[in-house]
């Protein structure tokens, strides 16, 4: 079955920095990953899909890349904002049918 | 605007009232689906369909049922709730394919006393 691992569970940084958030997963066998971001009480926000082919995504100031064979993704964050403060989900498509399996989540506080 | 609604927002029931929460897409999605999310364990998919009239069971279906008469829409039917239903629940929605993204609803936060 597969399993999602993000590590860290809570991540705090000073305004400016830049950040690599981690996602691991067990059963390499995906169709594609995608990065979430949730702020509280609110739904989730689509931020980055790399489908299983591809190695990685930008959008803005987000770097997510993939790595199948070891099952690993990242999503790098640079010069990281306040309002960056949320928390980050990482999601795999399995195969066919299956839904998406979702770690646990990263929350990032990012300090002015 | 495309979005995914979900309505109510904010839920408090009692044990073994029926309840429904609705969920809709303006985006012509052929797949939609219901989570849950519980602290410490994270999102679980209840129900899945990946078009009118064909659902399936996703990894915590026990205790609610789903229906998708028409395209846009995707109640999640509670019959009995219990206490143990008491979460976060987001409905989603994807044009078609697993190489897609999905689409998330605002949330329903439902408590069952």
């Amino acid at each position: 079955k597969q399993e999602v691992t993000q590590i860290p569970a809570a991540l705090s940084v000073p305004e400016g920095e830049n950040l690599v958030l981690n996602c691991s997963f067990t059963d390499s066998a995906i169709y594609n990953l995608q990065w979430f971001r949730q702020d509280p009480g609110k739904g989730l926000t689509s931020l980055l899909l790399i489908q299983s082919s591809q190695r990685e995504q930008t959008s803005g100031r987000l770097n997510a890349s993939l790595d199948k064979s070891s099952g690993r993704s990242t999503l790098y964050i640079a010069a990281s904002q306040p309002g960056d403060s949320a928390t980050y989900l990482c999601a795999v498509s399995h195969s066919g049918n299956t839904p998406l399996v979702f770690g646990k989540g990263t929350r990032l506080s990012v300090i002015a | 605007e495309a979005q995914v609604t979900q309505n109510p927002r904010y839920l408090i029931t009692v044990t073994g009232k029926k309840l429904t929460v609705t969920c809709s897409q303006n985006m012509n999605h052929e797949y939609m689906s219901w989570y849950r999310q519980d602290p410490g364990l994270g999102l679980r998919q209840i129900y899945y369909s990946m078009n009118v009239e064909v659902t399936d069971k996703g990894d915590v279906p026990e205790g609610y049922k789903v229906s998708r008469k028409e395209k846009r829409n995707f109640p999640l039917i509670l019959e009995s709730p219990s206490p143990n239903q008491t979460s976060l629940y987001f409905c989603a929605s994807m044009m078609g394919t697993f190489t897609d993204t999905q689409y998330f609803g605002p949330g329903t936060r439902l408590t069952v006393l």
